[in-house]
């Protein structure tokens, strides 16, 4: 059973740090990873998709990577601002035939100070 | 298009009362989800449609919960006899098929419903 581990479940760092957020899955055969952004009581904004097959992705101050082998991605959020500050999940869609679910971890909860 | 749009955004009931959402997706997604979201968790999986096939549905999404999605187009998602435990916020999001059919896409959301049962 696929299983999605986001560390740290919170983090909160100054205006301007770069700051890098994890997550893990445990089952390898996925066929991308998706990274969103949620703010309070909002739904969810697609940030970046990785496609299995790629290492990683860029936009903007936002950098994800992923390493399908070891089970994890990063997204790297660079001179953070207080703008910044939400909910980051991370969802994988797992190869299995016949489902197209998006499994999510628990998110990070990131604020950034002024 | 504006992207994928959910009503209500906010619904109260009294425990026992039936409530119906609904979810209107980007236009040409063929593909819709269902996922609710309980404070401090991510997203739990619930049902999914092919155009107006429902092909997947949660353990979740027990004999009180109903999915439809007549013509392809928007959804509702209906909860029977509603229980404390169905508070949560149900979020709707679609996606495009993609070359490989079997793959999946980038998949958008919507706001979501905030679900308060009393």
């Amino acid at each position: 059973k696929q299983e999605v581990t986001q560390i740290p479940a919170a983090l909160s760092v100054p205006e301007g740090e770069n700051l890098v957020l994890n997550c893990s899955f445990t089952d390898s055969a996925i066929y991308n990873l998706q990274w969103f952004r949620q703010d309070p009581g909002k739904g969810l904004t697609s940030l970046l998709l990785i496609q299995s097959s790629q290492r990683e992705q860029t936009s903007g101050r936002l950098n994800a990577s992923l390493d399908k082998s070891s089970g994890r991605s990063t997204l790297y959020i660079a001179a953070s601002q207080p703008g910044d500050s939400a909910t980051y999940l991370c969802a994988v869609s797992p190869t299995t035939s016949g489902t197209y679910k998006y499994i999510f971890g628990t998110g990070t909860r990131l604020k950034v100070l002024a | 298009d504006t992207g994928v749009s959910q009503d209500p955004r906010h619904k109260i009931t009294k425990r026992g009362q039936n409530v119906t959402f609904r979810c209107d997706p980007i236009s040409e997604h063929n593909r819709l989800y269902w996922y609710r979201q309980t404070l401090g968790q991510g997203p739990e999986f619930l049902t999914y449609f092919q155009n107006e096939a429902q092909l997947e549905k949660s353990r979740l999404l027990s004999d009180r919960f109903s999915a439809e999605r007549p013509k392809g187009s928007f959804s509702t998602l209906e909860i029977q006899r509603t229980e404390q435990g169905d508070s949560a916020m149900y979020l709707c999001a679609s996606s495009p098929e993609g070359f490989d059919h079997r793959m999946n896409t980038e998949a958008f959301f919507g706001q979501g419903t905030r679900l308060t049962v009393v």
